[in-house]
């Protein structure tokens, strides 16, 4: 069965960083591309980042880049997400979702159940 | 990226037939055959219904199916029952391995 349970979340102040972690299980970690979305409150779904099977190629959403940097650790079958200079606007519950391609497709059959981030003073 | 634009909300009566559109540009769902829609109910994480436009992944009821014409693509709900009342939304690439979604349709069963 696979599973994708992310971890890290919490409250932090604006300006600071967080980190994100998702652990997977039941399949191949490393022959599926990675990413992370979002969903702010009572909000839509929001695709943050991706990251092909083996780190080769990284692409961001315009909203994130240069802030977050997304990373994965094939021997730990775990996918990451370093948040810098978090802002009010980042708070939401982010999603650990596998692609279903060893490259990036943007197809998500498999999430996790999501780590909420709030960021607030 | 702007999100793709669908109706905020559709309605149907059990055994009807809805469709949810998704309405791109020429530089998202108009260029790729690379459109998923996916189903959220409340709490719980989205699902993945459809695939590359019109594909189903294992598991999933034929009586969602996907279409695409030019820049819009469309979810099809066929014999609407009780338990597809959620949330859909679309998804696109738009380039360069960057992904945009839907605004999201609430469908409502009577």
């Amino acid at each position: 069965e696979v599973q994708l349970v992310e971890s890290g979340g919490g409250l932090v102040q604006p300006g600071r960083s967080l980190r994100l972690s998702c652990a997977a299980s039941g399949f191949t970690f490393d022959d599926y591309a990675m990413h992370w979305v979002r969903q702010a409150p009572e909000k839509g779904l929001e695709w943050v980042s991706g990251i092909t099977w083996n780190s080769d190629r990284i692409v961001y959403a315009d909203s994130v880049k240069g802030r977050f940097t997304i990373s994965r650790d094939n021997a730990k079958h775990s996918l990451y997400l370093q948040m810098n200079s978090l802002r009010a606007e980042d708070t939401a519950l982010y999603y650990c979702a596998k692609d279903i391609n060893w490259d990036l497709v943007g197809s998500f059959d498999y999430w996790g159940q999501g780590t909420l981030v709030t960021v607030s003073s | 990226q702007s999100a793709l634009t669908q109706p905020a909300s559709v309605s149907g009566s059990p055994g009807q037939s809805i469709t949810i559109s998704c309405t791109g540009t020429s530089s998202d769902v108009g260029s790729y055959n690379l459109v998923s829609w996916y189903q959220q109910h409340p709490g719980k994480a989205p699902k993945l219904m459809i695939y590359e436009v019109s594909k189903w992944p294992s598991g999933v009821s034929n009586r969602f199916s996907g279409s695409k014409s030019g820049n819009t693509a469309s979810l099809t709900i066929s014999g609407l029952q009780a338990e597809d009342e959620a949330d859909y939304y679309c998804c696109s690439s738009a380039g360069i391995s960057t992904y945009v979604f839907g605004t999201g349709t609430k469908v409502t069963v009577l």
